[in-house]
């Protein structure tokens, strides 16, 4: 069965510190993996995208890392801001077929002053 | 503009009256899908339009009915729903179905069913 797990699922961290979120999938065929920002009542925001063959990609103060053989990946903050309090969701495409996405069930991040 | 507008914002409708939300894209993306989230859930999908044909429909209950006027718009007509069917509900679109589509989602409109 496809699945994405998400941990931890709640995370509280002081402002200016740095933060790990994981995330495991079993997805078959695998496509790429995405990583979405999703502020309350919003839609989710495109952070990154990883195929099968990138192992780090980075957005400003958001680095994403992928291991395909484990099938983990890991979305670090650096330096936190208020702004970044939201839930943060991984998404695994299944190779083929129209854009079906495996949707994790997020980490909800707080960041607090 | 790589924006995707939803409209309304907010809505709230009783379990008799005929709604529609609506959505619009102009970054000339040739797919869109709906998707429903409840609180504290991912993301659901419903329809995805490709090419504004009906590609899939991942067995929707038919008081949701969508609609594709043109490539850059999308409804989902609303009809006795029920007090479960409140969510969020988002739209999005990606220029194909291609593996490495960026998918673009709207703010969403926030669904309330009494």
């Amino acid at each position: 069965k496809n699945q994405v797990e998400q941990s931890p699922q709640s995370l509280i961290i002081l402002e200016g510190k740095n933060c790990t979120l994981q995330c495991n999938y079993t997805v078959s065929p695998f496509s790429n993996l995405r990583w979405y920002k999703q502020d309350t009542g919003r839609g989710p925001v495109s952070l990154t995208i990883m195929t099968f063959s990138e192992n780090t990609k980075s957005n400003g103060r958001y680095t994403a890392t992928l291991d395909a053989d484990t099938k983990q990946s890991s979305l670090h903050i650096t330096a936190s801001q208020l702004s970044d309090s939201a839930s943060y969701i991984c998404v695994v495409r299944v190779r083929g077929g129209y854009n079906k996405l495996i949707f994790g069930a997020g980490t909800r991040l707080a960041v607090h002053p | 503009d790589t924006e995707v507008t939803q409209t309304p914002k907010h809505l709230v409708m009783g379990m008799t009256n005929k709604k529609s939300l609506k959505c619009e894209q102009h970054m000339g993306h040739r797919a869109m899908y709906w998707y429903k989230q409840k609180a504290k859930k991912p993301p659901e999908l419903m329809f995805v339009y490709s090419y504004e044909k009906l590609s899939i429909n991942e067995s929707v209950p038919s008081r949701f009915s969508p609609e594709c006027p043109n490539s850059s718009l999308l409804n989902l007509h609303l009809h006795a729903l029920q007090p479960e069917d409140s969510a969020l509900y988002l739209c999005a679109s990606s220029r194909g179905v291609q593996s490495n589509e960026k998918l673009f989602f709207g703010s969403g409109t926030q669904l309330s069913v009494l």
